[in-house]
């Protein structure tokens, strides 16, 4: 299996909501990252966690939580967010630190606040 | 800080030509250098990784090269078709836990 799995492909939630973005790898990649990604943009670093643990936040409001509940499964929990959080969040994953295989992407959560 | 540049911002050929992408980035300390592909809406498809030990990379009508010296990267598409309508992504890997991603090329193949 050489794919990251990311549910739901679409999510539309009001600024009371709390809702949660899932990834899913079975290649063995023990560094997971979050990236936001808006149009014509290029993606931007959100979380890393390394080995189940964080290890980059990159100054991230607090609206967005995640968690490594093991090494397969990531997670982005949405509370309270603004219209300007809508974007394309893209999960990723990659060997620790220099990687042969480099990393590979999910096929992203369409993401958008009302 | 690691900066990258892609360069056209946008082309448009007619199906069949070979073209070139260019990439730039401002510290030749890297580890990798990666290039993905990106449909609109869609997530990045990774097409080719080019660690820093290497010249470059192909994989069927692609063809990678890296100058790490000079601080360039170039993607050579070759008989371009329809399908290689998209954006293409070039992103450095200079710490091991992030890419450094340019602003990408949007190239437009037509028929």
């Amino acid at each position: 299996d050489t794919e990251v799995t990311q549910t739901p492909k679409h999510l539309v939630m009001g600024m009371t909501n709390k809702k949660s973005l899932k990834c899913e790898q079975h290649m063995g990649h023990r560094a997971m990252y979050w990236y936001k990604q808006k149009a014509k943009k290029p993606p931007e670093l959100m979380f890393v966690y390394s080995y189940e643990k964080l290890s980059i936040n990159e100054s991230v409001p607090s609206r967005f939580s995640p968690e490594c509940p093991n090494s397969s499964l990531l997670n982005l929990h949405l509370h309270a967010l603004q219209p300007e959080d809508s974007a394309l969040y893209l999960c990723a994953s990659s060997q620790v630190g220099l990687s042969i295989y480099g990393y590979t992407f999910g096929s992203g959560t369409r993401l958008t606040v009302v | 800080k690691q900066e990258v540049t892609q360069i056209p911002a946008a082309l448009s050929v007619p199906e069949g030509e070979n073209l070139v992408l260019n990439c730039s980035f401002t510290d030749s300390a890297i580890y990798n250098l990666q290039w993905f592909r990106q449909d609109p809406g869609k997530g990045l498809t990774s097409l080719l990784l080019i660690q820093s030990s290497q010249r470059e990379q192909t994989s069927g009508r692609l063809n990678a090269s890296l100058d790490k010296s000079s601080g360039r990267s170039t993607l050579y598409i070759a008989a371009s078709q329809p399908g290689d309508s998209a954006t293409y992504l070039c992103a450095v890997n200079t710490s091991g836990s992030r890419l450094t991603f340019g602003e990408g090329t949007q190239l437009t193949v037509n028929p």
